[in-house]
């Protein structure tokens, strides 16, 4: 089955950049989606199809996709941004969606 | 308001069965394809299935393949799981989510209901 890795954890300052990567065999050829989540809340989209943002994500979420890595990127991060990330595709070959383990964004 | 909210979850004993369901309002259900995804304590997300639009077709994470079903019902605009044969690592909370304008990027997410299994 298809498998998506992601670093356990990311650390960034308040103001600086933050790079979360998904890691997935040829994932440059499928399609990328990425959550936040937030301590007892449900997940929020926050980027589908690669680089889209839903209506009120903020422009400081962006994402991209090539080769083997799929990458978050959060501009100006704030304390409000820690959170832990998930990224989704689905598996066109077995019909089957699938999650990294997640990333937890901490915020300095 | 567009809104999921599931409901049914609760304590069970190993090799019991639950129905979970998930009230849609806000949207026009019947267009969209939902899916269940459940997340166990500490751990992250998990993709459960997913339903067509009129539900004729449907799709199974292996780990529960032949213990859980998911239908629905668009004129109640009702998503549902049943689970049987429930096991202790099937514990986590289960959410609805509606797949948006991709099938399956998750843009509408319910609060969750927990399922516990335990004797």
């Amino acid at each position: 089955s298809y498998v998506l890795t992601q670093p356990p954890s990311v650390s960034v300052a308040p103001g600086k950049t933050a790079r979360i990567t998904c890691g997935g065999n040829n994932i440059g050829s499928k399609s990328v989606h990425w959550y936040q989540q937030k301590p007892g809340q449900a997940p929020v989209l926050v980027i589908y199809y690669d680089s889209d943002r839903p209506s009120g994500i903020p422009e400081r979420f962006s994402g991209s996709n090539s080769g083997n890595t799929a990458t978050l990127t959060i501009s100006r991060v704030e304390a409000g941004d820690e959170a832990d990330y998930y990224c989704q595709v689905w598996d066109s070959s077995s019909d089957l969606v699938v999650f990294g383990g997640g990333t937890k964004l901490t915020v300095l | 308001e567009v809104q999921l909210v599931e409901s049914g979850g609760g304590l069970v004993q190993p090799g019991g069965s639950l129905r979970l369901s998930c009230a849609a309002s806000g949207f026009t259900f019947s267009s969209y394809w939902m899916h269940w995804v459940r997340q166990a304590p500490g751990k992250g997300l998990v993709w459960v299935s997913r339903i067509n639009s009129d539900g004729s077709s449907t799709s199974y994470a292996d780990s529960v393949k032949g213990r859980f079903t998911i239908s629905r019902d668009n004129a109640k605009n009702t998503l549902y799981l049943q689970m049987n044969s429930l096991r202790a690592e099937d514990t986590a909370v289960y959410y609805c989510a509606r797949g948006g304008s991709s099938r399956h990027a998750f843009d509408i997410w319910g609060q969750g209901t927990m399922v516990t299994v335990s004797s």
